[in-house]
């Protein structure tokens, strides 16, 4: 199995640019999170979902756009890049019964705003 | 909101030596799961051990332990026989019943010296 897959695990962008991290996994994991990562703050959560259709927003959500139209999918969108977004994003999934708080995490995406 | 505190930024032990990694926590909720999450510099994270708070025992894995306190809302991983692997960043992280979110700690940077 691969797992939780991220893409790209590097990207450098202007300010004002668009882009999209990609999220797959494949273990039919109904739970499925986005989470930044910046140095001295650990790790907060920006989006998560826990079904296709159903998305919700976390700690810091201002910026990123996610939609959940299938299971395996879990696309984050920044709209209009800004240096505050520079950080190193992770993909998580877990099965939303039976063990909650087990995540299964991507290898990270670490995007650099100029 | 719950927060998760880890007052130790860095340590740095020998090989061979037990160290104990400290957490405190804060919450309103009896029910919960606590973590402690491995992440090397491979950037990977990974699941060390979990404890849940209606278990009064004192999860284990190995050569990980930890030391629950919930009256206190502490939550401290003990390593022994620390392993040169053993270097990385570890991060406490609490799930709340019904949050469907990680909330995790500013991580301590553990070294492991030959």
């Amino acid at each position: 199995n691969a797992g939780v897959t991220q893409t790209p695990k590097f990207q450098v962008l202007k300010t004002g640019q668009s882009m999209t991290l990609q999220c797959a996994q494949d273990m039919n994991h109904e739970y499925m999170s986005w989470y930044r990562q910046d140095p001295g703050m650990g790790l907060r959560l920006i989006h998560y979902s826990v079904g296709a259709g159903i998305t919700d927003q976390g700690e810091v959500p201002n910026g990123y756009n996610v939609s959940r139209s299938t299971t395996e999918d879990f696309p984050l969108r920044l709209l209009s890049a800004a240096p505050s977004q520079t950080s190193v994003y992770f993909c998580a999934s877990s099965y939303s019964r039976g063990r909650p708080g087990e995540l299964f995490f991507g290898e990270g995406s670490r995007l650099t705003v100029l | 909101a719950q927060t998760v505190t880890q007052s130790q930024p860095e340590m740095s032990v020998q090989e061979a030596e037990t160290v104990t990694l400290s957490c405190t926590y804060d919450t309103s909720e009896n029910n919960y799961y606590l973590f402690w999450y491995k992440q090397p510099p491979s950037r990977q994270m990974i699941l060390v051990i979990r404890q849940e708070a209606y278990k009064q025992q004192n999860a284990t894995e190995n050569r990980f332990s930890v030391n629950f306190q919930k009256a206190a809302k502490s939550f401290s991983l003990k390593i022994s026989d620390s392993q040169l692997g053993d270097t990385a960043m570890y991060f406490c992280a609490f799930w709340g019943q019904g949050a469907q979110k990680l909330v995790f700690g500013q991580g301590t940077r553990l070294t492991i010296n030959p």
